[in-house]
Parts: C-alpha cells; structure tokens; sequence
C-alpha cells in the first residue's frame, strides 16, 4: 500500500539556520503530496503542497519540489525562526481516494533563540 | 478553502463514559473524515461519514466503539463510547476540498 517515510526527529535548530526535513513516498499512479504543519495544541494546517511532478510549492519562506524520480518532497526553508517550531507533516492524497490522506509520522522541529 | 470547527477542544474524562465531539463545516461537503491522532504518533483515520448513510469506518475501528452521526452536509458527530485511558488521543475533523485535506483544531481527551 501507499506510504510515506519522514525524516526522524527531533530536529533542534538555532535561529536564522537552513532547514531540512526530508520525506520521501511510495505509491501507485500519481498522488498529490503535501507538508502540514501542527503548532502546539493545535490541529493541522497545510502549509504547502504540489499535484504534479517538478511541481514546487512554496508558503511562508518553506519550500518543497515534487520530485518523482526519487520519490520524494524534501521540506526546506533558508532561515528558520522560532516560531517555526512545531511539528511538520509529510502526506500524499490521491485523487481516486478522496480525504484519506496517508501521512508520515511527523518530525518535530525546535528552533532556538 | 473550509473552516472547521470542533466542540468540545478538550476533555478529562472518566474511565467507562462517553464523549461525543461534535464538527462543523462553513460550507456543505459530501463526506467528512473523523482521525486520531495517539500521543507523539501520525494521523490514523476512524472512519467516513456520508450524510444520509451509515459511516464507513477503517480496519480495527467499530461502530459501537465510534458512532458517528450525519444528519446534514455541514454537521457531524463522532462519539468515543465506553471510554478507557487508551482513548486517550486527539480527534480530529476532516473534510476534502478542491483537492485539498482540512483540518479542525482537534478534541484533546484525557481519560482517567
């Protein structure tokens, strides 16, 4: 079955430092992925996402290619702040399976002053 | 986009009760999805409910564990019934819009 594979955490990170998380999915045909981000006591929020091959999305200074050929959607962002800290959410949607998203299980990011 | 709200956002309750959450949508959608989400752990998802049929609910999720209710396009529920400290977890609400999964804020339950 579909699956999605995230980079271990937690990531620690001092601010104004590169970030990167990587994911990396398995599946048939041709998902949507996408990045959601969990801040402290809160529900998910998609931050980013791409439909197709070499497709790049982009919010809030955070970036993420959809790269086929190896399968993955490495989240990036060049100089995180703390703020950024939560947990990050790799996940792949297809179309003919509407609102059951496989996600991975996240990776929590800590950026200190 | 959908704005999802969830009632109640957290709870402390008694081994052997029940919780019912409740989910509303800002605008009508055919199927609405009810995750849990374990401490530390990803998203599994419970179950779907279509407005007008009995919830379709995953592997290792029953319905007299979980009854959900949908009684329109924009509301639903999802009880956690006979409740145990495993239950404790974050439910969440979900919906699928133009493509896109949405969230609620989450029902954090504690059970004693």
């Amino acid at each position: 079955g579909d699956s999605v594979t995230q980079m271990e955490g937690p990531v620690t990170l001092s601010e104004e430092a590169f970030l990167t998380i990587n994911c990396t999915y398995t599946a048939t045909g041709y998902p949507s992925l996408f990045w959601y981000v969990q801040y402290p006591g809160e529900g998910l929020q998609l931050l980013l996402k791409a439909t197709k091959a070499d497709d790049k999305g982009s919010n809030k200074g955070f970036e993420a290619t959809y790269r086929k050929e190896t399968t993955s959607f490495h989240l990036e962002k060049g100089s995180v702040q703390v703020s950024d800290s939560a947990v990050y959410f790799c996940a792949l949607r297809k179309a003919t399976n509407a609102g059951k998203s496989t996600f991975g299980d996240g990776t929590t990011l800590t950026v200190k002053p | 986009s959908a704005v999802i709200s969830q009632k109640p956002s957290r709870d402390i309750c008694q081994r052997g009760t029940s919780l019912t959450i409740q989910c509303q949508v800002d605008s009508q959608v055919t199927m609405m999805f009810w995750y849990r989400q374990q401490p530390g752990q990803s998203l599994t998802l419970i179950a779907t409910a279509n407005q007008g049929s009995e919830a379709t609910y995953e592997s290792g999720f029953v319905i007299d564990k979980f009854p959900i209710s949908r009684p329109n396009l924009t509301f639903s529920t999802l009880t956690v019934s006979n409740m145990s400290p495993e239950d404790s977890s974050i439910y969440l609400c979900s919906v699928d819009k133009q493509n896109i999964q949405y969230f609620g804020a989450g029902t954090r339950l504690s059970v004693l």
